[in-house]
């Protein structure tokens, strides 16, 4: 079984429209981390946030937010008033307290259209 | 401050050929580890490194060898190139952080292509 799953595999919105990504986790840890990256057009991986599996207060880092809900195992982000510069693909990614590396989704291609 | 440096960025190989795909990193990590991307499959673990003379394998190991000789070092080696192994790779190192890997810095990558 997949333990990051990204049902969304491409969206496209118009400028200035509000998008969620959406990403659902599995794991039986109590610890454990939760990453969103965006690889742009150029190929890179960029961090974009951490959040561990104690904290689920939701962030907010400009027009970026991440939700986390223990209780739907999701950690869901949302662009708000999107640009062209947001289109990337966007990936979740978990890492666990007993394991070695990360698990990535399949990614969510992003278009904005301008 | 280079971070992760991956070499060579591009490279087309024939079938049966061998290579050494490079990725150095200057944060003192102790954690490095190779993964590919393909197309609507995200990036997929090779192997890894917890730290210098450790390596283990990841989900999709088959073809590639690794070594670390040094922290700094994680050397990707296919050793008789397959068209299956056309694929993006991307080097990857972070810091553990009390168990889990805490967050990785990765390599600008190296599109590999067999022909």
């Amino acid at each position: 079984a997949q333990k990051v799953t990204q049902a969304q595999t491409e969206i496209s919105v118009v400028e200035k429209e509000d998008v969620t990504l959406d990403c659902v986790y599995e794991t039986r840890d109590t610890t454990y981390y939760l990453f969103w990256y965006k690889q742009p057009p150029s190929g890179e991986l960029v961090f974009l946030i951490r959040r561990n599996s104690f904290d689920e207060q939701n962030e907010i880092s400009g027009r970026y937010s991440w939700n986390f809900q223990k209780s739907t195992s999701s950690f869901n982000f949302t662009i708000t008033a999107s640009q062209v510069v947001d289109s990337a693909v966007y990936f979740c990614a978990l890492s666990e307290a007993n394991g070695n590396q990360f698990y990535f989704g399949t990614g969510t291609s992003l278009t904005v259209i301008p | 401050n280079a971070g992760v440096t991956q070499t060579p960025k591009f490279q087309v190989l024939k079938t049966g050929q061998s290579m050494t795909l490079q990725c150095a990193q200057d944060m003192n990590h102790e954690y490095m580890s190779w993964y590919r991307q393909d197309p609507g499959m995200g990036l997929r673990l090779i192997h890894y490194s917890v730290g210098a003379g450790i390596t283990d394998q990841g989900e999709v190991p088959n073809g590639y060898n690794v070594s670390r000789s040094t922290t700094e070092d994680f050397p990707l080696r296919l050793l008789s190139a397959a068209p299956s192994q056309t694929s993006v790779y991307f080097c990857a190192s972070s810091y553990f952080l009390r168990g889990p890997v805490y967050g990785y810095t990765f390599g600008s990558g190296t599109r590999l292509t067999v022909v």
